[in-house]
């Protein structure tokens, strides 16, 4: 069954340093999502993408946040000097053709900033 | 700004018991996901809802979406500790945002 996967799977890094999460979205779907849950919080959505650009961004999602699908599988989300509160896990989404279809979500990236 | 406020946070229930979980959004929805999230996963799609008044039934569990696309609930019958996990439930904007509920987190004792 197609799934959604996320690398790594763990990323620890130095507060200020930029990180990069990369995500390879299920093969024939058009629609890929960023989402983040801080610990024992609710998911929150940071940005929704489609058609090379970004359809819909949060208020997370400042100057500090982008994504980019560099080739045809790849969908990356980066954060340019990350700040402690960045410490979070970072789940991939993506659905196959409408937006609010069924979204399939990747294991997720626990991100750790010390 | 538009938010999707759900009750209860926890939920501590007998196996066989029922359970219910609700959403509701400041302001009226596109439609909802309901999404179930196993402690250390990721959340799982459940179902959508589009319709005003809509319902859905997934063998125990029943899904609504009220008239007015401002609230949902999720109600499971007969709760098994297979259900476990935190519930949650998302809105989907006019303008095309989505909005998570803080979830639900259910408990079941053998």
């Amino acid at each position: 069954e197609p799934e959604v996967t996320q690398t790594p799977s763990h990323q620890v890094t130095q507060m200020g340093q930029e990180v990069i999460l990369r995500c390879v979205p299920i093969s024939n779907h058009l629609y890929f999502y960023w989402y983040r849950q801080i610990l024992g919080q609710k998911v929150e959505f940071l940005v929704s993408f489609y058609n090379n650009e970004i359809s819909e961004k949060s208020e997370i999602f400042d100057d500090q946040f982008s994504v980019e699908r560099p080739d045809g599988s790849n969908f990356t989300l980066k954060i340019r000097s990350t700040k402690l509160e960045d410490s979070a896990m970072y789940f991939c989404a993506s659905t196959l053709v409408l937006p609010y279809n069924e979204q399939f979500f990747g294991p997720g990236t626990r991100l750790t900033v010390l | 700004g538009q938010q999707v406020m759900q009750i209860p946070q926890y939920q501590h229930v007998q196996e066989g018991e029922d359970f219910t979980t609700y959403c509701n959004s400041s302001t009226t929805l596109s439609n909802i996901q309901w999404y179930k999230q196993r402690p250390g996963g990721h959340p799982v799609f459940l179902i959508q809802l589009v319709k005003s008044g809509e319902v859905k039934k997934q063998k125990r569990l029943t899904f609504q979406f009220g008239e007015a696309k401002k609230n949902s609930s999720l109600h499971i019958t007969a709760t098994q500790t297979t259900d476990v996990g935190t519930y949650f439930c998302e809105g989907g904007s006019t303008l095309g945002r989505l909005y998570f509920g803080r979830g639900t987190q259910l408990t079941v004792w053998p």
